[in-house]
């Protein structure tokens, strides 16, 4: 069984509608991630969090949430998807500093 | 703030032909620096990471990197292509407990 899986790997939707889209690991890390993806920019932080009580904003936090429902859990929610978050987003975990363990990732389209 | 450059968006080579692609950071303190492959519909799988232990650092699937303080570069390379290699690479360096990402470089293989 792979160590981070996302949910759903494939989601088309339209504006203003919510998402969410979910993250588990089975790594036993406390630090996890989330990341968009888009061409010619690499991966960008979105929102981090070091522990279950702790939630951070990263460098691209506008227009998502997130929560952090137990240690191997963790959620970005669009509220009000528009199209210019049509990306790829990744999860990750971590356990040091120096470590990143990647999901598969989820595309979403917003038409 | 860390930025990190890889020159060339798309790099084809033929088959059996030398792989380099080209990372630069902008710190002048060695951070760690790691290499990341992304096939097609996949996450990011780690192909190695400089530590500060050597400066050429092995990797997985016959990459290596080296790693050379006063250019701040981090080249990636693999003496003989192979098809299966065609993916999408990332080189990313460590910015406290923050990666940051470069742009990413297409590698095609051609026949």
């Amino acid at each position: 069984d792979a160590d981070v899986t996302q949910t759903p790997r494939n989601r088309i939707t339209k504006t203003g509608k919510r998402i969410m889209l979910e993250c588990s690991q089975t790594k036993g890390h406390d630090r996890m991630y989330w990341y968009r993806q888009d061409p010619g920019l690499g991966l960008r932080l979105i929102y981090y969090s070091f522990d279950v009580k702790d939630i951070n904003k990263g460098e691209i936090s506008d227009g998502y949430s997130v929560s952090r429902q137990a240690q191997a859990k963790f959620s970005l929610s669009l509220e009000s998807a528009i199209p210019n978050q049509t990306a790829l987003y990744f999860c990750a975990t971590g356990g040091s500093e120096d470590t990143r363990y990647f999901g598969p990732g989820t595309r979403l389209t917003v038409l | 703030a860390q930025s990190v450059t890889q020159l060339g968006s798309h790099v084809s080579v033929s088959e059996g032909a030398l792989v380099l692609l080209r990372c630069n950071y902008s710190s002048s303190v060695p951070p760690y620096l790691f290499w990341y492959v992304q096939y097609p519909n996949q996450g990011l799988q780690l192909l190695l990471k400089y530590t500060s232990a050597a400066t050429l650092v092995k990797g997985i699937n016959g990459f290596e990197a080296e790693f050379k303080k006063s250019e701040t570069s981090f080249h990636l390379t693999k003496p003989s292509a192979h098809m299966s290699d065609a993916a999408e690479y990332f080189c990313a360096v460590t910015e406290g407990w923050n990666f940051v990402f470069g742009p990413g470089t297409r590698l095609s293989v051609l026949p």
